[in-house]
């Protein structure tokens, strides 16, 4: 099991961008397949895209292309999302997942970081 | 894609069983036997119940149990308890690494 940690919760603007971090304790991580998925209370959770290990595999979510942007640094473990044109649809709280088989849905989820847009 | 199509909420009784049916088409549920369900309780993270349709990770009751039968994923949970209480998502493998959730079932023990 992998341990993540993400980043805080934070409050932006619309049109602005944020960007969330999602750091692991050891390099397993780096074995792993992230998938960043966000939740909405009341609705089920949305699929935002995947990162592979090494970081060089990317696929998005239709919804998303064009706005999301997901990064890894291997040599401090950390996996980045960053979300840009922010619209008040865009509040909710994002999760970090992790799984270490292609093609499986996510093993575990980070804590998630509430982003509220809001002007 | 289109979200995957769970009823919006379950109920039974303690030591009853329940089922939850996750319904999508060939090309996620009916194409792959990658589907994983989640447990959440309020205010706690998803934590996975169910991996590739029927597999129970370590330290999971052998209450929770899931199947597939064409386009539908199922989830039963036998011997009903009170902290079964709880927001239940199916999700699936779609193809070209993709994933699709379903919109998730309230389950409540009466």
């Amino acid at each position: 099991q992998v341990q993540v940690e993400q980043s805080g919760a934070e409050v932006k603007k619309p049109g602005a961008s944020v960007k969330v971090s999602c750091k692991a304790a050891g390099h397993t991580f780096n074995n792993h397949y992230v998938h960043w998925v966000r939740h909405t209370p009341g609705q089920g959770p949305e699929w935002m895209g995947i990162i592979d290990p090494g970081g060089v595999s990317i696929t998005y979510a239709p919804t998303f292309e064009g706005r999301v942007t997901m990064t890894r640094d291997t040599s401090t473990t950390t996996v980045y999302m960053e979300l840009s044109s922010l619209m008040y649809e865009d509040t909710a709280v994002y999760y970090c997942t992790t799984v270490g088989v292609w093609g499986r849905p996510p093993d575990y989820w980070g804590q998630g970081t509430l982003v509220t847009v809001s002007s | 894609q289109s979200a995957l199509t769970q009823p919006a909420s379950v109920s039974g009784s303690p030591g009853q069983s329940i089922t939850i049916s996750c319904t999508g088409s060939y090309n996620e549920i009916g194409k792959y036997n990658l589907v994983s369900w989640y447990q959440q309780h309020p205010g706690e993270v998803p934590k996975v119940i169910i991996q590739e349709v029927s597999k129970r990770p370590s330290g999971v009751s052998e209450r929770f149990s899931g199947s597939k039968s064409g386009y539908t994923a199922s989830l039963t949970i036998s011997g009903l308890q009170a902290e079964d209480e709880a927001d239940y998502y199916c999700c699936s493998y779609a193809g070209s690494s993709s994933l699709v959730f379903g919109g998730g079932t309230k389950v409540t023990v009466l």
